[in-house]
């Protein structure tokens, strides 16, 4: 079965820092990865999606990340962080085939900016 | 505007009282999909519905129910709910064929149940 996996449940950085969060997942085919961005009392945003193509996808508010098909994975980067983007961030992968289009989150890495 | 809605946002309640957490698209979508979400677990599917009339088991199906008999609602049954299942619970939706597609979410339902 799919799993992914989010390397740090709290990940705190100064203002103006580059942000690192990493994903990686386990299907031997690559599946559809996502990342998804949930700020206090609200639901999930899209943050950026890789499905196929270019490898480097850029999403919303600066950020970016890049499929690594050898390392399985798909770690989301941001080069400076700004106070706003605290919030809860989950890497989420989808199979490329099959009946249900479930969505296998990871467990979600609490996103922490210090001024 | 294109959206999920779910209602209630917020409900307490007691155990073994039935509850129904309501799920309704505007987007004409096929899949609709439940999911919870507990600390330190990420988000767990429930129930998932490939279209009307088309439901299926989840991950964590155990203690909950759904229907599908209109294609925008997708609603979420706790028939005895207990306090396990205590959560915060959200609905999602995409166009049928579509996996490559981000999933629409709603805003959440938190749920405690005492």
């Amino acid at each position: 079965a799919q799993s992914v996996t989010q390397l740090g449940s709290h990940v705190s950085v100064s203002e103006g820092a580059l942000v690192l969060l990493r994903c990686n997942y386990s299907s031997s085919v690559p599946p559809y990865l996502f990342w998804y961005v949930q700020y206090p009392n609200q639901g999930l945003q899209l943050l950026l999606k890789y499905t196929t193509g270019a490898t480097l996808v850029k999403g919303i508010n600066g950020f970016e990340a890049e499929f690594k098909k050898s390392e399985t994975s798909f770690h989301l980067t941001k080069p400076s962080a700004h106070m706003s983007d605290a919030a809860e961030y989950f890497c989420a992968a989808i199979n490329s085939g099959g009946s249900n289009y479930k969505l296998t989150f990871g467990k979600g890495t609490l996103l922490t900016v210090n001024p | 505007e294109a959206q999920v809605t779910q209602n209630p946002r917020y409900l307490i309640t007691v155990t073994g009282k039935k509850l129904t957490v309501t799920c309704s698209q505007n987007m004409n979508h096929e899949y609709m999909s439940w999911y919870r979400q507990d600390p330190g677990l990420g988000l767990r599917q429930i129930y998932y519905s490939m279209n009307v009339e088309v439901t299926d088991k989840g991950d964590v199906p155990e203690g909950y129910k759904v229907s599908r008999k209109e294609k925008r609602n997708f609603p979420l049954i706790l028939e005895s709910p207990s306090p396990n299942q205590t959560s915060l619970y959200f609905c999602a939706s995409s166009f049928e064929g579509a996996r490559n597609q981000p999933q629409h979410f709603g805003d959440g339902t938190r749920l405690s149940i005492l």
